[in-house]
């Protein structure tokens, strides 16, 4: 498969154990976040999104937490399985915009040690 | 499977050839969007075509250009290759228009080319 993410950031996470991954956002007109997951020879898969309205959503054994005082957003794993192993990168939207203005993050490499 | 389809897989050249990436959106969806993602590097908006017609760009150089067909598939043609074009080209269609709201986006498997 591909190479994916060989100099990012990595965190090596035991089965089982629970992820943080992290991401810092500049722009505070940024109202919609997206997290991603990309898995090597794949593309971007939507895991989960949260409006600046919120500070918390959960999803399946997936939560993402805004905080926009110090614009950081963080996505937490819960139970980490080998699965979960790939690249979660954010993504933000200044406000009322969409994929044509999104800005990327470079991501988190998370490694699962069985 | 996301439904969106990219063809290469993968595209091994050499400086200053020219090549056609090839995507096809999910059925029914009426827009595309090209990214390039460069070696540990955030997925960079290049350009956007809804219904045939081109709707947004973005650091598209100008020797790389892009076209959506009637039948809706999208071709984005890099042309006078340099090294550092070296990168995932990947293709995404959205569940809405793009925006606002976003909407979820689906992407392809990506292109991954390598000049020489």
């Amino acid at each position: 498969g591909e190479s994916v993410g060989l100099h990012l950031p990595t965190l090596s996470v035991q089965e089982g154990d629970n992820s943080i991954i992290n991401c810092a956002y500049s722009n505070s007109a940024s109202d919609y976040f997206i997290w991603y997951k990309q898995e090597s020879g794949k593309g971007p898969q939507f895991i989960i999104d949260i409006r600046s309205n919120m500070d918390k959503r959960q999803g399946q054994r997936v939560t993402v937490l805004l905080n926009k005082t110090v614009k950081h957003l963080s996505l937490q794993i819960a139970a980490t399985q080998p699965g979960d192993s790939a690249v979660y990168f954010c993504a933000f939207f200044p406000r009322g915009q969409g994929y044509q203005k999104v800005t990327f993050g470079t991501g988190t490499k998370l490694q699962v040690i069985p | 499977d996301s439904g969106v389809t990219q063809t290469p897989k993968h595209l091994i050249t050499a400086t200053g050839q020219r090549v056609t990436l090839r995507c096809s959106p999910r059925s029914g969806d009426l827009s595309v969007y090209w990214y390039q993602q460069s070696l540990d590097q955030g997925l960079q908006f290049l350009i956007q075509y809804y219904n045939g017609e081109e709707r947004a760009k973005g650091n598209i150089l100008e020797r790389f250009s892009a076209q959506q067909f009637p039948d809706l598939h999208s071709e984005l043609n890099l042309s006078s290759l340099e090294l550092g074009d070296s990168a995932l080209y990947f293709c995404a269609s959205p569940t809405s228009a793009g925006g606002p709201p976003p909407g979820e986006l689906f992407f392809g498997e990506g292109s991954r080319l390598t000049v020489l």
